[in-house]
């Protein structure tokens, strides 16, 4: 059954570092998302990617934060300048289309920033 | 603004019990609700998609409702068993493509 990846599944980075958490959607999907979960918070969206472009960011996701779809199956996200409160789970997820349609998730990167 | 409520937020069971999970929203406007569920520290499984326009969706021993104009819905677990043990995510998806999750409810199934 297709799945969707992320690498690596655990990061630890000093504060101020920049770190890139990577994805392989769904080979045939073509909306792709970031969502991060801080411990024993709720799942929260960060930022959604269509078409090349970012379609919908929340205010979580600041200049500090970018994405990008190097080639025709990597999603990534960097974090630039890293800090203490950027420890979460990041999630990527994706879906065949926006709407109506399913979306599925990774496994998670777990980003600790020390 | 959309917010997603989940009772209860933890469930200690004994196996075999039929259970049912609740999500609340605020907001009836939404395109989907999506059930996940999450083991520790692990990613999110997909466990049902209800569309705005349906009234339930099953599969094997899961059975999601949705009742748009209250902002509500179930999943009913029939026959719980220890390995159903995990914490269940609610999810809507409004007219923008982001998913908003509830709270989660962290269910227990002993043997």
């Amino acid at each position: 059954e297709p799945e969707v990846t992320q690498t690596p599944s655990h990061q630890v980075t000093q504060m101020g570092q920049e770190v890139i958490l990577r994805c392989v959607p769904i080979s045939n999907h073509l909306y792709f998302y970031w969502y991060r979960q801080i411990l024993g918070q709720k799942v929260e969206f960060l930022v959604s990617f269509y078409n090349n472009e970012i379609s919908e960011k929340s205010e979580i996701f600041d200049d500090q934060f970018s994405v990008e779809r190097p080639d025709g199956s990597n999603f990534t996200l960097k974090i630039r300048s890293t800090k203490l409160e950027d420890s979460a789970m990041y999630f990527c997820a994706s879906s065949m289309q926006g709407g109506n349609t399913e979306a599925f998730f990774g496994q998670g990167t777990r980003l600790t920033v020390v | 603004k959309q917010e997603v409520t989940q009772i209860p937020a933890a469930l200690s069971v004994p196996e075999g019990e039929n259970l049912v999970l609740n999500c609340s929203f605020t907001d009836s406007a939404i395109y989907n609700l999506q059930w996940f569920r999450q083991d520790p520290g692990k990613g999110l499984t997909s466990l049902l998609l209800i569309q705005s326009s349906q009234r339930e969706q099953t599969s094997g021993r899961l059975n999601a409702s949705l009742d748009k104009s209250s902002g509500r819905s179930t999943l009913y677990i029939a026959a719980s068993q220890p390995g159903d043990s995990a914490t269940y995510l609610c999810a809507v998806k409004g007219n923008t493509d982001k998913l908003i999750f509830g709270t989660g409810t962290r269910l227990q199934v002993f043997p």
